[in-house]
């Protein structure tokens, strides 16, 4: 089962910031959060990940909690092309036989509207 | 650089039929990974290759999947005898270093059993 809770769905304007948040109380020490999403048909697309800093990249920004039990996802400025499933998850990258897996959850499905 | 590459991007058989699906990653990319939605559930991790060796065969459903990654290169997902529940879209992926910096997934199968 997925490790994070996420609304399931959510509305944004065209050129705002889309904030998504993800809930993961209860997240362990070596897990790091991951955001990928999936637009229209296509394969999930990565995004960003982070393990207790905030990150960003040229596609988005993620804030974590100083408790790391929630974090945000930030597309700064969203356009039409953003609308998308965005699946929240936590992965521990190293240890064990299953390191690699990811376990998605229903997402959130974000739409941009002009 | 290419994507991950499957093929074929749609495929329709009948129920008792066998089907094989293949993936070509990233070229250089040790780890490779297999994934599926099928209808109306989330998206589920079968397994995951590192080179040629499974390193986690955990989401596999049945003996009626068999995967392989001759000379770990391109790897085949074969069903048999296909079933209706197998209806649904299977994604592959690859990444260095077990996906540290996330995966690159594939644009799918969507496999049809009638």
């Amino acid at each position: 089962d997925a490790k994070t809770t996420q609304p399931p769905s959510m509305d944004c304007a065209e050129g705002r910031a889309a904030n998504l948040p993800c809930n993961h109380s209860t997240i362990s020490g070596n897990e790091y959060v991951y955001w990928y999403r999936q637009i229209h048909s296509q394969g999930p697309q990565y995004i960003i990940h982070g393990l207790k800093n905030n990150e960003t990249n040229e596609m988005a920004s993620l804030i974590i909690t100083e408790d790391r039990k929630s974090s945000t996802l930030i597309l700064p400025h969203a356009t039409l092309r953003d609308t998308a499933v965005y699946y929240c998850i936590v992965r521990a990258n190293a240890g064990g036989t299953s390191y690699g897996k990811l376990t998605f959850g229903q997402g959130t499905i974000l739409t941009v509207h002009p | 650089e290419a994507g991950v590459t499957q093929f074929p991007s749609h495929s329709v058989i009948e129920k008792g039929q066998t089907v094989t699906l293949r993936c070509d990653p990233i070229s250089g990319h040790d780890n490779l990974y297999w994934y599926r939605r099928v209808m109306g559930k989330e998206i589920k991790f079968l397994l995951h290759f590192v080179k040629e060796s499974k390193q986690d065969e955990s989401g596999m459903p049945n003996n009626r999947f068999l995967a392989e990654r001759t000379g770990g290169t391109y790897s085949t997902l074969k069903v048999q005898p296909a079933e209706l529940e197998d209806s649904g879209v299977y994604f592959c992926a690859s990444s260095q270093w077990g996906g540290v910096n996330g995966y690159t997934f594939g644009s799918g199968t969507r496999l049809t059993v009638v």
